[in-house]
């Protein structure tokens, strides 16, 4: 089992949908739990981040950990056709890292496409 | 430019030859990393600078793998005797300290092609 699972999809919807994105995970020394996105050939860029359980809204864009089921989602919220993308889950668990490195663990990405 | 940068981005090479990339990443940034993504799935870590020193390596990394941050600034990944299964997108990545958490960022990557 990995430690993070993630839906590889595809996922198409229309624009203006409401997008649910999930990954759950198996280790529960996770702490910090990131929502990445990276465009066709670019690297990731950090879209957010949660700390522990609970809820973040940044615009358009909600991310929920739930801890006691080791499971996180992102929501996007009237999808634009920009928002096309794979969207890569990412944990720390901070402690168990060598040298303290606080290395990323990825899921596998959803690619996410829009359409106008 | 302050971003993370990376080169060269495409790289084609055939089985057995030797390549080596290059990392710069943002100038006060002292952590560094080395992540590998293949075709459909996440990137996966590599190994970790802190500095120059090289504090931790993954099992993936192989003996012909190896990483240098000389004077804790730019890095190099290079293989020796490259491998079809070395073909892959090579992502460095780089943060800095005494934040809340540890946000990495990230170069546009090395596409590397070993025909």
């Amino acid at each position: 089992q990995k430690e993070v699972e993630q839906d590889p999809g595809p996922l198409s919807v229309p624009e203006g949908a409401i997008v649910s994105l999930n990954c759950t995970y198996s280790n529960s020394a996770f702490q910090y739990f990131m929502w990445y996105r990276q465009y066709s050939r670019k690297g990731p860029e950090l879209l957010m981040y949660t700390y522990s359980s609970g809820n973040k809204e940044d615009g358009r864009f909600t991310a929920q950990v739930d801890k006691s089921s080791k499971y996180i989602s992102l929501f996007i919220r009237d999808s634009q056709p920009s928002d096309s993308a794979t969207y890569l889950c990412a944990m720390i668990h901070p402690i168990l890292t060598q040298g303290g490195s606080e290395k990323l663990v990825f899921g596998k990405g959803t690619k996410l496409t829009v359409n106008p | 430019d302050t971003g993370v940068s990376q080169d060269p981005r495409h790289k084609i090479t055939k089985r057995g030859q030797n390549v080596t990339f290059r990392c710069d990443p943002i100038s006060e940034h002292n952590r560094l990393y080395w992540y590998r993504q293949t075709l459909g799935q996440g990137p996966e870590f590599l190994t970790y600078f802190q500095n120059e020193a090289q504090l931790e390596k993954s099992r993936l990394l192989s003996d012909r793998f190896s990483a240098e941050r000389p004077k804790g600034s730019f890095s190099t990944l290079e293989i020796q005797r490259t491998e079809q299964g070395d073909s892959a997108m090579y992502l460095c990545a780089s943060s800095s300290p005494g934040r809340t958490y540890n946000e990495q960022f990230f170069g546009p990557g090395t596409r590397l092609t070993v025909l």
